[in-house]
Protein backbone atom coordinates (compact mmCIF):
# COMPACT_ATOMS: atom_id res chain seq x y z
CA UNK A 1 0.00 0.00 0.00
CA UNK A 2 1.03 3.41 -0.83
CA UNK A 3 0.16 4.77 2.28
CA UNK A 4 -1.81 7.82 3.04
CA UNK A 5 -1.16 10.43 0.28
CA UNK A 6 -1.70 14.18 0.34
CA UNK A 7 -1.58 17.01 -2.03
CA UNK A 8 -0.26 19.14 -2.56
CA UNK A 9 3.16 18.98 -0.60
CA UNK A 10 3.99 22.66 -0.27
CA UNK A 11 0.97 25.32 -1.30
CA UNK A 12 1.61 29.08 -1.37
CA UNK A 13 -0.88 31.57 -1.75
CA UNK A 14 -2.25 35.04 -1.50
CA UNK A 15 -4.52 36.24 1.62
CA UNK A 16 -7.78 35.68 0.38
CA UNK A 17 -7.59 33.06 -2.04
CA UNK A 18 -8.75 29.27 -1.45
CA UNK A 19 -7.42 26.66 -0.59
CA UNK A 20 -7.79 23.06 -1.15
CA UNK A 21 -5.84 20.11 0.36
CA UNK A 22 -6.16 16.78 -0.62
CA UNK A 23 -6.07 12.97 0.95
CA UNK A 24 -6.48 9.96 0.34
CA UNK A 25 -6.39 7.52 2.89
CA UNK A 26 -5.08 4.03 3.54
CA UNK A 27 -7.52 1.86 1.52
CA UNK A 28 -10.22 -0.16 3.93
CA UNK A 29 -9.17 2.20 6.57
CA UNK A 30 -12.53 3.86 8.17
CA UNK A 31 -11.43 6.39 10.75
CA UNK A 32 -9.88 9.71 8.76
CA UNK A 33 -8.32 12.87 10.42
CA UNK A 34 -7.18 16.03 9.70
CA UNK A 35 -4.89 17.64 12.31
CA UNK A 36 -2.68 21.49 11.62
CA UNK A 37 0.70 21.83 13.54
CA UNK A 38 2.07 24.80 14.37
CA UNK A 39 4.98 25.67 16.46
CA UNK A 40 3.44 27.66 18.58
CA UNK A 41 0.05 25.52 19.25
CA UNK A 42 1.45 22.18 18.44
CA UNK A 43 -0.41 19.22 16.25
CA UNK A 44 -4.27 20.07 16.49
CA UNK A 45 -7.50 17.97 15.49
CA UNK A 46 -9.78 19.66 13.33
CA UNK A 47 -12.25 17.07 12.28
CA UNK A 48 -12.45 13.32 11.49
CA UNK A 49 -14.88 11.25 10.03
CA UNK A 50 -15.94 7.48 10.24
CA UNK A 51 -17.40 5.74 7.62
CA UNK A 52 -17.34 8.79 5.61
CA UNK A 53 -19.44 10.51 8.06
CA UNK A 54 -17.86 13.68 10.40
CA UNK A 55 -17.83 12.70 13.73
CA UNK A 56 -16.51 15.66 15.40
CA UNK A 57 -15.59 18.92 14.12
CA UNK A 58 -15.30 21.18 16.94
CA UNK A 59 -11.57 21.41 16.18
CA UNK A 60 -12.68 23.34 12.92
CA UNK A 61 -10.64 27.05 13.46
CA UNK A 62 -14.37 29.22 11.91
CA UNK A 63 -16.44 28.91 9.16
CA UNK A 64 -13.86 29.43 6.53
CA UNK A 65 -12.70 26.06 7.23
CA UNK A 66 -14.54 23.19 5.40
CA UNK A 67 -14.07 19.43 5.15
CA UNK A 68 -15.45 16.80 3.22
CA UNK A 69 -15.64 12.89 2.81
CA UNK A 70 -17.64 12.37 -0.60
CA UNK A 71 -16.01 8.40 -0.72
CA UNK A 72 -14.05 6.24 1.32
CA UNK A 73 -10.92 7.45 -0.68
CA UNK A 74 -11.11 10.85 -0.86
CA UNK A 75 -11.14 13.86 1.77
CA UNK A 76 -10.89 17.52 1.15
CA UNK A 77 -9.81 20.46 3.59
CA UNK A 78 -10.81 23.81 2.12
CA UNK A 79 -9.95 26.93 3.40
CA UNK A 80 -12.06 29.93 1.93
CA UNK A 81 -11.24 32.84 2.36
CA UNK A 82 -7.46 31.93 3.39
CA UNK A 83 -5.20 33.98 6.10
CA UNK A 84 -2.03 34.44 6.65
CA UNK A 85 -2.61 33.10 10.41
CA UNK A 86 -3.70 29.69 8.39
CA UNK A 87 0.31 29.27 7.66
CA UNK A 88 0.89 25.60 9.71
CA UNK A 89 1.75 22.18 7.98
CA UNK A 90 -1.51 20.22 7.42
CA UNK A 91 -1.87 16.86 7.79
CA UNK A 92 -3.79 13.75 7.54
CA UNK A 93 -4.55 10.42 8.74
CA UNK A 94 -6.27 7.38 8.84
CA UNK A 95 -6.52 4.08 10.84
CA UNK A 96 -9.08 1.50 10.55
CA UNK A 97 -11.42 0.81 14.16
CA UNK A 98 -9.58 3.74 15.68
CA UNK A 99 -9.88 2.47 18.91
CA UNK A 100 -6.85 0.76 19.85
CA UNK A 101 -5.32 0.75 16.66
CA UNK A 102 -2.10 2.99 14.90
CA UNK A 103 -2.87 5.82 13.12
CA UNK A 104 -1.44 6.32 9.89
CA UNK A 105 0.26 9.86 8.53
CA UNK A 106 1.00 11.47 5.05
CA UNK A 107 3.66 13.60 4.80
CA UNK A 108 1.62 17.20 5.19
CA UNK A 109 0.75 19.70 2.99
CA UNK A 110 3.09 23.08 4.26
CA UNK A 111 0.64 25.88 3.99
CA UNK A 112 2.02 29.40 3.15
CA UNK A 113 -0.53 32.57 3.15
CA UNK A 114 1.43 35.82 2.53
CA UNK B 1 -7.31 22.08 30.99
CA UNK B 2 -5.82 20.62 27.73
CA UNK B 3 -6.53 17.02 27.15
CA UNK B 4 -3.48 15.42 26.86
CA UNK B 5 -0.81 17.13 28.62
CA UNK B 6 3.42 17.42 28.51
CA UNK B 7 6.47 18.74 29.50
CA UNK B 8 7.49 20.69 26.15
CA UNK B 9 11.09 19.92 27.47
CA UNK B 10 13.66 20.65 24.83
CA UNK B 11 15.82 17.81 26.74
CA UNK B 12 19.19 18.07 26.00
CA UNK B 13 20.40 14.63 27.00
CA UNK B 14 24.33 12.61 26.61
CA UNK B 15 25.01 9.89 24.71
CA UNK B 16 24.10 6.64 26.70
CA UNK B 17 21.91 8.51 29.32
CA UNK B 18 18.47 7.27 30.79
CA UNK B 19 15.52 10.22 29.91
CA UNK B 20 12.08 9.95 31.05
CA UNK B 21 8.90 11.39 29.99
CA UNK B 22 5.56 11.62 31.28
CA UNK B 23 1.89 12.60 29.76
CA UNK B 24 -0.91 13.56 31.64
CA UNK B 25 -4.34 12.88 30.37
CA UNK B 26 -8.42 14.35 31.25
CA UNK B 27 -10.39 12.16 30.44
CA UNK B 28 -10.85 8.91 32.97
CA UNK B 29 -12.58 7.35 30.06
CA UNK B 30 -9.81 6.88 27.71
CA UNK B 31 -8.60 3.84 27.22
CA UNK B 32 -6.05 3.80 24.26
CA UNK B 33 -2.76 4.69 24.68
CA UNK B 34 0.33 5.81 22.76
CA UNK B 35 3.46 6.96 22.09
CA UNK B 36 4.63 8.52 18.76
CA UNK B 37 7.81 10.00 17.25
CA UNK B 38 7.88 12.98 14.62
CA UNK B 39 11.25 13.98 13.48
CA UNK B 40 11.84 17.18 12.03
CA UNK B 41 9.82 18.12 8.88
CA UNK B 42 7.97 14.50 9.05
CA UNK B 43 5.00 13.56 9.79
CA UNK B 44 4.50 11.74 13.12
CA UNK B 45 5.05 7.80 13.47
CA UNK B 46 3.79 5.42 15.90
CA UNK B 47 6.69 4.18 18.35
CA UNK B 48 4.58 2.13 20.24
CA UNK B 49 1.50 1.37 22.16
CA UNK B 50 1.08 1.97 25.72
CA UNK B 51 -0.72 -1.37 27.99
CA UNK B 52 -1.85 -1.53 31.16
CA UNK B 53 0.55 -3.72 32.47
CA UNK B 54 3.79 -1.59 30.93
CA UNK B 55 5.71 -2.93 27.77
CA UNK B 56 8.92 -2.64 26.81
CA UNK B 57 10.73 -2.53 23.65
CA UNK B 58 14.19 -2.53 23.26
CA UNK B 59 15.69 0.44 25.05
CA UNK B 60 12.23 1.61 25.14
CA UNK B 61 9.49 1.14 28.42
CA UNK B 62 6.35 2.69 28.16
CA UNK B 63 3.84 2.69 31.26
CA UNK B 64 0.42 3.49 32.20
CA UNK B 65 -0.81 4.91 35.51
CA UNK B 66 -4.99 4.92 35.59
CA UNK B 67 -5.32 6.22 39.00
CA UNK B 68 -2.83 9.35 38.00
CA UNK B 69 -4.18 9.57 35.05
CA UNK B 70 -0.64 9.67 33.22
CA UNK B 71 1.84 7.72 30.81
CA UNK B 72 5.04 7.41 30.75
CA UNK B 73 8.22 6.62 28.26
CA UNK B 74 11.67 5.57 29.27
CA UNK B 75 14.33 5.70 26.55
CA UNK B 76 17.38 3.71 27.98
CA UNK B 77 21.10 4.25 26.45
CA UNK B 78 19.83 7.37 24.54
CA UNK B 79 21.38 7.36 20.79
CA UNK B 80 21.94 10.16 18.51
CA UNK B 81 19.05 8.96 16.19
CA UNK B 82 16.62 9.09 19.29
CA UNK B 83 16.57 12.92 18.69
CA UNK B 84 13.39 13.96 18.22
CA UNK B 85 9.66 14.69 19.39
CA UNK B 86 8.05 12.03 20.83
CA UNK B 87 3.50 12.44 21.08
CA UNK B 88 1.61 10.94 23.81
CA UNK B 89 -1.48 10.08 21.99
CA UNK B 90 -4.73 9.37 23.86
CA UNK B 91 -8.04 7.71 22.66
CA UNK B 92 -11.05 7.84 24.47
CA UNK B 93 -13.48 4.37 24.45
CA UNK B 94 -17.36 5.49 23.78
CA UNK B 95 -19.15 8.71 23.81
CA UNK B 96 -19.07 11.11 21.07
CA UNK B 97 -15.15 11.14 21.31
CA UNK B 98 -15.04 7.17 20.24
CA UNK B 99 -12.02 6.89 18.32
CA UNK B 100 -10.83 10.88 18.64
CA UNK B 101 -7.04 10.61 18.31
CA UNK B 102 -5.88 13.47 20.64
CA UNK B 103 -2.09 14.51 21.02
CA UNK B 104 -0.10 16.12 22.98
CA UNK B 105 1.98 19.34 22.77
CA UNK B 106 5.02 17.04 22.11
CA UNK B 107 8.59 16.29 24.03
CA UNK B 108 11.76 17.56 22.13
CA UNK B 109 14.46 15.61 22.86
CA UNK B 110 18.02 15.97 21.46
CA UNK B 111 20.58 13.62 22.30
CA UNK B 112 23.91 15.03 22.23
CA UNK B 113 27.73 13.21 21.63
Amino acid sequence: DAGVIQSPRHEVTEMGQEVTLRCKPISGHDYLFWYRQTMMRGLELLIYFNNNVPIDDSGMPEDRFSAKMPNASFSTLKIQPSEPRDSAVYFCASSFRGLGTEAFFGQGTRLTVV
Amino acid sequence: RKEVEQDPGPFNVPEGATVAFNCTYSNSASQSFFWYRQDCRKEPKLLMSVYSSGNEDGRFTAQLNRASQYISLLIRDSKLSDSATYLCVVIPAGGTSYGKLTFGQGTILTVHP
